[in-house]
């Protein structure tokens, strides 16, 4: 079974500043997609960033970017020159893309970045 | 575009009663997957229906069904209430596996917080 795993329950950074947020899994499978999601505090998860696995090049979603280490299961989500309203908590989910796993997400447990002035 | 919208958002129930969830998805989206968050468990996957046929499963009691109507829209039910099924409950929605459009992004909607006392 595939996990996902979010070693840093909480991260701090400042205005202008940037962060790096953790996300390691662990599959036997070759074709699959990795998320980051953010939920803001009683709002709606919503998609930052998605990568295919047969992709090597790293996504990037203006300040948002990823290192993707496809070897090394590690898909770790960068925030450059952060806002006050990137404060959220934040999923790193995996999908396999087997027909049989439908669309389930497995999900990390989440970061919560807190960004300060 | 409407995004995905679920009723009620709130809801105070009892232990033993029962309880039924509504998610409209994207126009256009045909496959309905729904979630529970919890602090603790964090958030896992319930099931997924598309064409008004579950087509995969998450690991939880069979108080916990769901159906899917030819519009899209689905329910989902919980029966003999149980504290520990205080949650949020989302809805996700998607285009199919399989479909040349299909990103591999779920749609989520505000989700349905659901108190047992």
């Amino acid at each position: 079974a595939q996990t996902v795993t979010q070693s840093q329950p909480e991260m701090s950074v400042q205005e202008a500043e940037t962060v790096t947020l953790s996300c390691t899994y662990d599959t036997s499978e070759s074709d699959y997609y990795l998320f980051w999601y953010k939920q803001p505090p009683s709002r709606q998860m919503i998609l930052v960033i998605r990568q295919e696995a047969y992709k090597q090049q790293n996504a990037t979603e203006n300040r948002f970017s990823v290192n993707f280490q496809k070897a090394a299961k590690s898909f770790s989500l960068k925030i450059s020159d952060s806002q006050l309203g990137d404060a959220a908590m934040y999923f790193c989910a995996y999908r396999s893309n087997r027909r049989q796993a439908g669309t389930a997400l497995i999900f990390g447990k989440g970061t919560t970045l807190s960004v300060s002035s | 575009k409407a995004g995905v919208t679920q009723t009620p958002r709130y809801l105070i129930k009892t232990r033993g009663q029962q309880v039924t969830l509504s998610c409209s998805p994207i126009s256009g989206h045909r496959s309905v997957s729904w979630y529970q968050q919890t602090p603790g468990q964090g958030l896992q996957f319930l099931f997924e229906y598309f064409s008004e046929t579950q087509r995969n499963k998450g690991n939880f009691p069979g108080r916990f069904s769901g159906r899917q109507f030819s519009n899209s829209r689905s329910e989902m039910n919980v029966s003999t209430l149980e504290l520990g099924d205080s949650a949020l409950y989302l809805c996700a929605s998607s285009l199919r596996q399989g479909s040349m459009l299909n990103t591999g992004e779920l749609f989520f909607g505000e989700g349905s917080r659901l108190t047992v006392l």
